[in-house]
Parts: C-alpha cells; sequence; structure tokens
C-alpha cells in the first residue's frame, strides 16, 4: 500500500521557467515532509522540509507548500536551472520516525 | 548535514556469494539504523530498522536470513546479503536516524550487481 504517491513520473521545464512537483499522501498522522534530490547511483540528498502544522516553506528558489485537508503537497522551484535535473522524491515521517517515499519525479530542465 | 559513509559503492559478485555493505555515520552517533533497497525506476523501499545492541526489525516481505544486519555500535550498521542472486541486484542505502534532528540523512548507497 503505497502511502505517499507521486503521480507524475517525469517533468520537463524550460530554463527559467517554474517546475511544480507534486506528491499525495494518505496517512494523516505524518508529521514531517521531506524532499530529496536524487541523482543515479547516489543517495538522496535533503532539499527543503516542511512541518505538518506549517503551510509553506520557503529556502531560496525551493518553496513547499502543504495542503493537509487534501493531504497533498507540492514543490516548486523558480526559476529552474539545468543543474536542477534530477529524480526527486517526496518523504512522509510516520511516528515511529519511519520515513515513506513516494516513487519519484524524474524532472528535466531544458537549457 | 550529517556524513554518512557506505562502502563499497560498487559491487558485482557471483550468484550464491554473500556480500557485506558497511554503513557509517561519521559525526553523530546513530541508535537506529534504517536500510533501503532501490530498484531501478522505484521509490526507495524500506527493508529494515535496526537499533544498536538488539535484532533488527523486517519489513513484510524482506527475508531476515538473506539480509542480515548487525548494528554492533552507534556509528557502524552491516548489512550482509547472503547467497546473492541476480534478483538481489539493486541500490541499497542506508540511512542513520539522527535523534533531535528532523531531517534524515542517507548514505551514497551501494549498488550491487549479481551476476
Amino acid at each position: 500500500d503505497q502511502q505517499v504517491k507521486q503521480n507524475s513520473p517525469s517533468l520537463s521545464v524550460q530554463e527559467g521557467r517554474i517546475s511544480i512537483l507534486n506528491c499525495d499522501y494518505t496517512n494523516s498522522m505524518f508529521d514531517y515532509f521531506l524532499w530529496y534530490k536524487k541523482y543515479p547511483a547516489e543517495g538522496p540528498t535533503f532539499l527543503i522540509s516542511i512541518s505538518s502544522i506549517k503551510d509553506k516553506n520557503e529556502d531560496g528558489r525551493f518553496t513547499v507548500f502543504l495542503n493537509k485537508s487534501a493531504k497533498h503537497l507540492s514543490l516548486h522551484i523558480v526559476p529552474s536551472q539545468p543543474g536542477d535535473s534530477a529524480v526527486y522524491f517526496c518523504a512522509a515521517r510516520a511516528e515511529s520516525n519511519q520515513f515513506y517515499f513516494g516513487t519519484g519525479t524524474s524532472l528535466t530542465v531544458i537549457p | 548535514g550529517a556524513v554518512v559513509s557506505q562502502h563499497p559503492s560498487w559491487v558485482i559478485c557471483k550468484s550464491g556469494t554473500s556480500v557485506k555493505i558497511e554503513c557509517r555515520s561519521l559525526d553523530f552517533q546513530a541508535t537506529t539504523m534504517f536500510w533501503y533497497r532501490q530498484f531501478p525506476k522505484q521509490s526507495l523501499m524500506l527493508m529494515a530498522t535496526s537499533n544498536e545492541g538488539s535484532k533488527a526489525t523486517y519489513e513484510q516481505g524482506v527475508e531476515k536470513d538473506k539480509f542480515l544486519i548487525n548494528h554492533a555500535s552507534l556509528t557502524l550498521s552491516t548489512l550482509t546479503v547472503t547467497s546473492a542472486h541476480p534478483e538481489d541486484s539493486s541500490f541499497y542505502i542506508c540511512s542513520p536516524y539522527r535523534p533531535g534532528v528532523n531531517e534524515q540523512f542517507f548514505g551514497p548507497g551501494t549498488r550491487l550487481t549479481v551476476l
């Protein structure tokens, strides 16, 4: 049972435009959400996070939005850069400190 | 961020052999270690959770006798894939839990290829 879902396996965006990556979850008990960036054959690297008590967190070009009622979060990257091309995973933390990951969205930023 | 190392980064072995993967948290003591596996074009899937000095808890569908986890110290955990088969070929990633920190850090991963 996939508790965290990323329904778009891939996304292509022109350089300089906004990239929006979406993530949905089913467990209302998740208390912390994170986005990770992953290159092939490397471990995930932390990008940005948000607590369940907030609805927005911004860090430079990256902003994460959380809509608890819809159980939906999104990552906005603006402006997108070619170096942002990677696979992005959203993750949600359960009470056990276990993290559940989405299936990932492969972002390609076209120069 | 925390420094987590894994060794080896890539290993190729023959079917039937055993492979040991080491994970070290270099700048903090990890009371809990999570081991994940990622197959191509799939998400990271939790395999097992281990607490220092006690037996690991395995997720459903993960064979505990095949994937031996040892968490003998607060800075080192090992995953041994016993009698590896081609279907075990995957990307294995460790993730030590750092108390009091919301972010979860990951090792760089180990790519296992079983011929």
